[in-house]
Parts: structure tokens; C-alpha cells; sequence
């Protein structure tokens, strides 16, 4: 069965250092969708992807985390530098379309940052 | 402003009993709705989703859901809960024109005692 995959699974870092999560979604999905996910709460979309195109980065710290699908299949996802209040799970998603096709998650980068 | 609520953070049931998990939106027009569930420290699956027609929503692993237009409340249900069942439940909500943003509610956590 076709999976979402994510890399790492977990990953420590001091603040103010550079991170990357990668995500490679389900082959011919169009969207992309990136989650943070903290604990306790529901997951909060960071940026969406149709194809390589940005379509929706409004909640994305801009100041210092980045988002790149250069060629519509996988992505990566950047912070630099890191804070404290980054540590949470970063989750990938994918679908064949936007809105009301089901979307598909990867088991998730958790992110600690000491 | 568009919300997704559930107004219920943990729910503790013993195995066997039904179970019933609340979530409202308040939305414009009747948005598209899933019902989500996250074991510790995985991703997300979807369980069951609502466009249209039959309110009553059959989903996987025994799950139901009913879409009640007057209540904006979309709960899940399931007659008989299991040990395995114990997880985090998401509802999620897409409006149904325009750009379609998934939002998702807080979660329920189901902790499922013998």
C-alpha cells in the first residue's frame, strides 16, 4: 500500500541551529500539505502545495521556516534557526486534490529543540 | 469566524460500552467533515468523511458518523468500543467553495479502560 513517507522520525536540536524534514507523498498526489502539530493539540497547517505552487503559506513563520516542492512530488520543510517553541511533530500529508479528497498523513517528524 | 469545536478533551470508556465523540463547526454553508484518529506518536487516519447525501456516515473499524444540519454537529460513534481504540480522534472541516483549507478541531483523547 502506497505510503506518505517522512525523514526523519525524530530529531534533537540545539536552538538557533538549521533543521530539514523531507517528505516524499503518495505518487500522483497534486496536493501537499505541511502540519505542526503540538502536543495536546490538533494538527495546524503550516503550508499547502498544488503541484509546485504555493497555495497557501499564511500560517508559515516566514522569518525563519522555508518550504520548497521544486518539482511537484517531494518536499522539504526548513527552520533556521530554531527556537524552543519550535518542538512539536511536523506532519505530511498528501492528496490526489485539494478539499474533499481524503488526505493521507506520514508518521510524523518529532522535533525536540534544547 | 469559521470554527471546528470539541468540546470534549479526554473521554474515558470501558470496553464494550458505546461511545459517542462531539464536534460542532461554524460555518457558512455546510462544509465538507472528517473524522480523524492518531495512535500515539503516528500520523492521522481518516476514519469516515461527509459531503452529501445520507447523513448517517459509515467509516472503518466500526465507526459511525451522523451529520445533523441544525445542530452544525458532525459526532462519531461506536456501539461497542475496543481496547485498540484507544487513541486521539480529530474532527476536520473544508469548506465546501472557494479555496478549500482543511481545519481541524483540538482532539479527543479515548482512553478505553477493561
Amino acid at each position: 500500500e502506497a505510503e506518505v513517507a517522512q525523514s526523519p522520525r525524530y530529531k534533537i536540536t540545539e536552538k538557533s541551529q538549521a533543521v530539514a524534514f523531507w517528505c516524499d507523498p503518495i505518487s500522483g498526489h497534486a496536493t501537499l500539505y505541511w502540519y505542526r502539530q503540538i502536543l495536546g493539540q490538533g494538527p495546524e497547517l503550516l503550508v499547502q502545495f498544488q503541484d509546485e505552487s504555493v497555495v497557501d503559506d499564511s500560517q508559515l513563520p516566514k522569518d525563519r521556516f522555508s518550504a520548497e516542492r521544486l518539482k511537484g512530488v517531494d518536499s522539504t520543510l526548513k527552520i533556521q534557526p530554531a527556537e524552543l517553541g519550535d518542538s512539536a511533530m511536523y506532519l505530511c500529508a498528501s492528496s490526489l486534490d485539494q478539499g474533499r479528497t481524503e488526505a493521507f498523513f506520514g508518521q510524523g517528524t518529532r522535533l525536540t529543540v534544547v | 469566524a469559521q470554527s471546528v469545536t470539541q468540546p470534549d478533551i479526554h473521554i474515558t470508556v470501558s470496553e464494550g460500552a458505546s461511545l459517542e465523540l462531539r464536534c460542532n463547526y461554524s460555518y457558512g454553508a455546510t462544509p465538507y467533515l472528517f473524522w480523524y484518529v492518531q495512535s500515539p506518536g503516528q500520523g492521522l487516519q481518516l476514519l469516515l468523511k461527509y459531503f452529501s447525501g445520507d447523513t448517517l456516515v459509515q467509516g472503518i473499524k466500526g465507526f459511525e458518523a451522523e451529520f445533523k444540519r441544525s445542530q452544525s454537529s458532525f459526532n462519531l460513534r461506536k456501539p461497542s468500543v475496543h481496547w485498540s481504540d484507544a487513541a486521539e480522534y480529530f474532527c476536520a472541516v473544508v469548506p465546501s467553495g472557494g479555496y478549500q483549507k482543511v481545519t481541524f478541531g483540538t482532539g479527543t483523547k479515548l482512553q478505553v479502560i477493561p
